[in-house]
């Protein structure tokens, strides 16, 4: 099954505001990690949260997980217009390989 | 340290071609996993490989394959191409380090494949 998901919407928001995306998965995970693309290149790893902690910080990146609800939110403060991209969040279920379910991605569009 | 590197990056073929793809990972990384993204379907696991060994595998059908060298270099092919087949093919590697659990992916900038 499809694990991963996003909201599926398109953000679009001032330089210096707070973007955040939202991401729901379905079944048990060990950890979750967003990730940034840019035009169609190859994926950036941001930040990883095991499936034990509930918030992390990296940067001007903010993860919070919420295992009982099975979702997770992504958090950028102070956006640049080199935040413009497309986020997406990617599930790990199992032990032992790095197999990952992506969502369907955020396209985040920084207005200088 | 050089990073993930895939080749070619562009290329196009016909309906019924088959191709290859190139994948070297970042120096000492062992794992090296293959993702077909499309506007339709985003992002999907296609395989994996640890030291030569094919670990895990998606939904694919077995017109899409691969495999792994002992230096980690890693290609995947896809035999009787179909239109549904243009994507960009992204490999990512991973130092797999953590004890078996799943840890961060490096992925390299795709290649991207036009059927015609």
């Amino acid at each position: 099954s499809q694990q991963g998901e996003e909201d599926p919407q398109a953000l679009s928001i001032q330089e210096g505001e707070n973007a955040t995306m939202n991401c729901s998965y379905k079944t048990s995970i060990n950890n979750l990690q967003w990730y940034r693309q840019n035009s169609g290149r190859g994926l950036v790893h941001l930040i990883l949260i095991r499936s034990n902690e509930r918030e992390k910080h990296s940067g001007r990146l903010r993860v919070t997980l919420d295992t009982s609800k099975k979702s997770s939110s992504l958090l950028i403060t102070a956006s640049r217009a080199a935040d413009t991209a497309s986020y997406f969040c990617a599930t790990a279920a199992d032990y032992g390989n790095n197999r990952l379910a992506f969502g369907k991605g955020n396209q985040v569009v920084v207005i200088p | 340290k050089a990073g993930v590197t895939q080749t070619p990056r562009y290329l196009i073929k016909t309906r019924g071609q088959q191709v290859t793809l190139s994948c070297s990972p970042i120096s000492g990384h062992r794992s090296v996993s293959w993702y077909q993204q499309t506007p339709g379907q985003g992002l999907q696991f296609l395989f994996e490989y640890f030291s030569e060994t094919q670990r895990n595998k998606g939904n694919f059908p077995g017109r899409f394959s691969g495999r792994q060298f002992s230096n980690s270099r890693s290609e995947m092919n896809v035999s009787t191409l179909e239109l549904g087949d243009s994507a960009l093919y992204l490999c990512a590697s991973s130092s797999d380090q953590t004890g078996g659990l799943t840890g961060e992916l490096f992925f390299g900038e795709g290649s991207r494949l036009t059927v015609l």
